[in-house]
């Protein structure tokens, strides 16, 4: 286990609707990597916050944003759902920004009917 | 695009033997490169992990070699078990700017027994 906890676990949405997902950050780590996994493909990175501020975007529209707490737990939230965004959304902690590993959550399981 | 691949999708091994799983990546800049392994259900698991100044690095059982002339990327894994079956994903380190990780698109690996 790697201390990165996530929630919740599963998710059912309908198209059009809001969803917030939550990422609690391995102990002493600062910063917070999401991602979105389609079934069957790798995780493709969205964003990554470092100090409450977002430090990096992947090729993901403005509905989907972020934020990050000062206890470094983070949150992201995706407006108007569409159908394309059922995936595993992963949250990865790492210790600084710059190339140190990634340690993953269990993820949230969403699905877009 | 710049990307990260792999040869094999899958890839089948007898228990007690050795596998070796390769992934290709098209930016030679990238100085940093991670190996993980995603069970059913689960978020991915850190391996092991490789700077571009380092041509293997080894863990238990575990050994991941870096081929910068042909940028490519092994990972091996010694007297394979059933607890290895699993996707196995290569991660590239994209950039300076946060931690813009490039995910392969994943290897299924089936331990027979």
């Amino acid at each position: 286990e790697t201390g990165v906890t996530q929630s919740p676990t599963h998710l059912i949405k309908t198209r059009g609707q809001q969803v917030t997902l939550r990422c609690s950050s391995q102990s002493g780590h600062n910063t917070v990597s999401w991602y979105q996994q389609a079934l069957g493909q790798g995780p493709q990175f969205i964003f990554q916050y470092y100090r409450e501020e977002e430090n990096g975007r992947g090729n993901f529209p403005p509905r989907f944003s972020g934020l990050q707490f000062p206890n470094y737990s983070s949150e992201l939230n995706v407006n108007a759902l569409e159908l394309d965004d059922s995936a595993l959304y992963l949250c990865a902690s790492s210790l600084r920004a710059l190339r140190e590993t990634q340690y993953f959550g269990p993820g949230t399981r969403l699905l877009v009917l | 695009g710049e990307s990260v691949g792999l040869h094999l999708p899958t890839l089948s091994v007898q228990e007690g033997d050795n596998s070796i799983i390769n992934c290709a990546y098209s930016n030679s800049a990238s100085d940093y490169f991670i190996w993980y392994k995603q069970e059913s259900g689960k978020g991915p698991q850190f391996i092991i992990d490789i700077r571009s100044n380092m041509d293997k690095r080894q863990g238990q059982r575990v050994t991941v070699l870096l081929n910068k002339t042909v940028k490519h990327l092994s990972l091996q894994i010694a007297a394979t078990q059933p607890g290895d079956s699993a996707v196995y994903f290569c991660a590239e380190k994209k950039d300076n700017y946060g931690q813009n990780f490039v995910f392969g698109p994943g290897t299924r690996l089936s331990v027979l027994p």
